[in-house]
């Protein structure tokens, strides 16, 4: 069975710390890894990350894969409120072209002013 | 900018009643797919759609459900005879992969219909 796990499940931070979100997955056909970020309803896509070892870098927030041990982390610098939501990370799995996303369960982050 | 958008926002059905969500994708995607989220839960997979068929579908995507593309905008989850644990958000997302070419990453979602039963 695909496993995504990601690691805290909840954290609080004030603004302006930096936070690392963790993500490790056991798939089959693994594609690539996305990290989405949940405000209210509809995830919006962050990154997708497919090789080993490119940081892919959006303003204040990075992202790394390491597809030897399995895992990607999030990056988020000089965090602020606006940063708070619920963090997915997904992997793409490929089966004879036919395409999905597994989810992890998400990290709750909540910055505190 | 293209968006997904869903109907409705949120409906409330009887246990046993059927329901259908409704959702009109990005015009040029081609594929499209229905994720679930049980309250405090994590997003689930149920379906992906194609050419008008079913691409890939989960355990959780049983007898119970269906998909149809009615026409050439809308794209549709029916449930019929809901259950309690059917509650949840549905988003409705879309890509414009092309099967069996590079995926861009960029899985467009809903704002999502949520769905409580009684």
């Amino acid at each position: 069975e695909d496993k995504v796990v990601q690691s805290p499940l909840s954290l609080v931070v004030h603004e302006g710390d930096t936070v690392t979100l963790n993500c490790s997955y056991e798939v089959t056909n693994f594609r690539s890894l996305l990290w989405y970020k949940q405000e209210k309803k509809a995830p919006t896509f962050l990154f997708m990350l497919t090789s080993s070892g490119i940081e892919k870098k959006s303003g204040r927030l990075s992202s790394i894969l390491d597809k030897k041990e399995l895992f990607s982390i999030l990056n988020i610098t000089a965090t602020q409120t606006g940063d708070s939501a619920i963090y997915l990370c997904a992997v793409l799995i490929s089966n004879f072209g036919n395409e999905k996303l597994t989810f992890g369960t998400g990290t709750r982050l909540t910055i505190i002013p | 900018e293209p968006e997904v958008t869903q109907t409705p926002s949120h409906q409330v059905t009887q246990m046993g009643q059927e329901v259908i969500l409704r959702c009109v994708p990005i015009s040029n995607h081609l594929y499209f797919y229905w994720y679930r989220q049980i309250l405090g839960q994590k997003v689930e997979f149920l379906v992906s759609f194609y050419n008008n068929e079913i691409s890939e579908k989960s355990e959780i995507f049983d007898d119970q459900f269906s998909v149809e593309r009615p026409d050439g905008s809308n794209f549709t989850l029916k449930i019929r005879s809901t259950k309690l644990e059917d509650s949840a958000m549905y988003f409705c997302a879309s890509s414009e992969t092309l099967r069996g070419l590079r995926f861009t990453g960029e899985l467009f979602f809903g704002e999502g219909s949520r769905l409580t039963v009684l």
